[in-house]
């Protein structure tokens, strides 16, 4: 089993839809966990933390299952923009180990 | 602006040739990262470095080199022992925490090709 597994995609939504892509990781003593966004043939670019209590910034809603050992991102109000690719990321070892999914692509179309 | 510039944007090398990576940060972060991308895979950690002078090996290390002489300063030699250079590579960096919550921050990454 992976240590971090993502749905590859691709979703295909139309704009104004409501998206959530899931991450799975395997090690229960994983302490922190980001969303990472990476347009194509681009770098990653940290999209969001994810709390415990889940949090969210404008359209973009994170969520952590611990129970469960997933996390979640839902995106609402889908935009054209947010076309790309997701990234999961998971740290545990204080930090010194990181581990990227291997992502979700999503396309929005008009 | 503070931030990690790598450099060449686009690297072509030979049969047996070494070549080097430039990864340089102004962001006065401690830890310095190294990672590869091939295409539809996750990245995959090369090296990183927690401060000046030491350095660790990452998950696929073979092939590669590294040196931190500086803070600022992290680069990557692929050597000619690494047969399958062709890969998208990415230099990181972050605030040193052993609370493991601040995450990295990324260059804008070299494309590397055997000619």
């Amino acid at each position: 089993r992976k240590e971090v597994e993502q749905d590859p995609g691709p979703f295909n939504v139309p704009e104004g839809a409501t998206v959530a892509f899931n991450c799975t990781y395997s090690n229960s003593a994983s302490q922190s966990f980001f969303w990472y966004r990476q347009d194509c043939r681009k770098e990653p670019k940290l999209l969001m933390s994810v709390y415990s209590s889940g949090n969210e910034d404008g359209r973009f809603t994170a969520q952590l299952n611990r129970a469960s050992q997933y996390i979640s991102l839902l995106i609402r109000d889908s935009k054209l923009s947010d076309s790309a690719t997701y990234l999961c990321v998971v740290k545990w070892d204080g930090g010194f180990k990181t581990i990227f999914g291997a992502g979700t692509r999503l396309f929005v179309k008009a | 602006d503070g931030g990690i510039t790598q450099s060449p944007k686009y690297l072509f090398r030979k049969e047996g040739q070494n070549v080097t990576l430039s990864c340089e940060q102004n962001l006065n972060h401690d830890a310095m990262y190294w990672y590869r991308q091939d295409p539809g895979q996750g990245l995959r950690l090369i090296y990183y470095s927690q401060i000046v002078n030491d350095f660790q090996k990452g998950d696929i290390a073979e092939g590669y080199s590294v040196s931190r002489e500086k803070k600022e300063s992290f680069p990557l030699t692929v050597t000619s022992a690494q047969k399958n250079p062709t890969a998208f590579y990415l230099c990181a960096s972050s605030i040193r925490d052993r609370g493991g919550n601040q995450p990295q921050h990324f260059g804008d990454g070299t494309r590397l090709s055997i000619l």
